[in-house]
């Protein structure tokens, strides 16, 4: 059973490039986050999305940024004319449909490194 | 979900126990304590999560106090490839309820 795939796993992007980075969930899992961590910060969450539906973006700059989870195939992280400053790790995690209690939670990929040069 | 604090780092001896404190003194009756790191340059990986038992597996320990107000996790046998940032996280078990880091403990086995 694959675990969450992202790729890919270095991005190089010059400024005012478009940077699209994939997340394909585990199997069975219809929930999918993002979370960016810049270099030498924590975890922030960034977006929440389930099956073609965005349930919670309260973590995603305001502009040039945007997620989607189509029906079919992986999730989408968007960034348009990148800046230096959108540099940085980011994470896609997956989570099942049912809770319930002994669930693990969360499960991780490896993550993107954007670097724009 | 309720607000943790954790020391920032601690170092480790190679081989012995790591015990890694967590305070979560308004945590709720429906939340769980999860625990999670993230070595160098990876994803965050599970490590244990519990409610008011103790729990082990066979990566650590987990002891909640009874008042479920603090929590210790326990890497019994430390090694090096335990160096990383270790997270206490308390959330509700709820589908889609996202997990919120802090800054963690950033540890450190040396040997």
């Amino acid at each position: 059973n694959a675990g969450v795939m992202q790729n890919p796993r270095h991005l190089v992007r010059r400024r005012g490039q478009e940077a699209r980075l994939r997340c394909s969930p585990m199997k069975g899992h219809s929930h999918v986050y993002w979370y960016r961590q810049l270099p030498e910060e924590g975890l922030k969450f960034m977006v929440y999305l389930q099956k073609e539906n965005i349930i919670d973006e309260s973590g995603m700059p305001k502009e040039r940024f945007s997620a989607e989870f189509p029906k079919e195939g992986p999730s989408i992280l968007r960034i348009q004319q990148v800046v230096r400053g959108d540099s940085a790790a980011y994470f896609c995690a997956s989570s099942p449909d049912q809770a319930g209690q002994g669930n693990y939670g969360y499960t991780f990929g490896s993550g993107t490194r954007l670097t724009v040069v | 979900d309720a607000k943790t604090t954790q020391p920032p780092s601690m170092d480790c001896a190679e081989g012995r126990a790591a015990n890694l404190p967590c305070n979560h003194s308004t945590i709720s009756g429906n939340e769980y304590v999860y625990w999670y790191r993230q070595i160098h340059s990876q994803g965050p990986q599970y490590i244990i999560h519990g409610l008011k038992n103790n729990e082990t597996n066979e990566m650590a320990s987990l002891i909640i106090t009874e008042d479920r107000k603090s929590s210790t996790l326990i890497l019994p046998h430390a090694t090096l490839r335990d160096t990383a940032v270790y997270y206490c996280i308390v959330r509700v078990v709820a589908a889609g309820n996202k997990l919120t880091f802090g800054g963690g403990t950033r540890v450190l086995v040396k040997p």
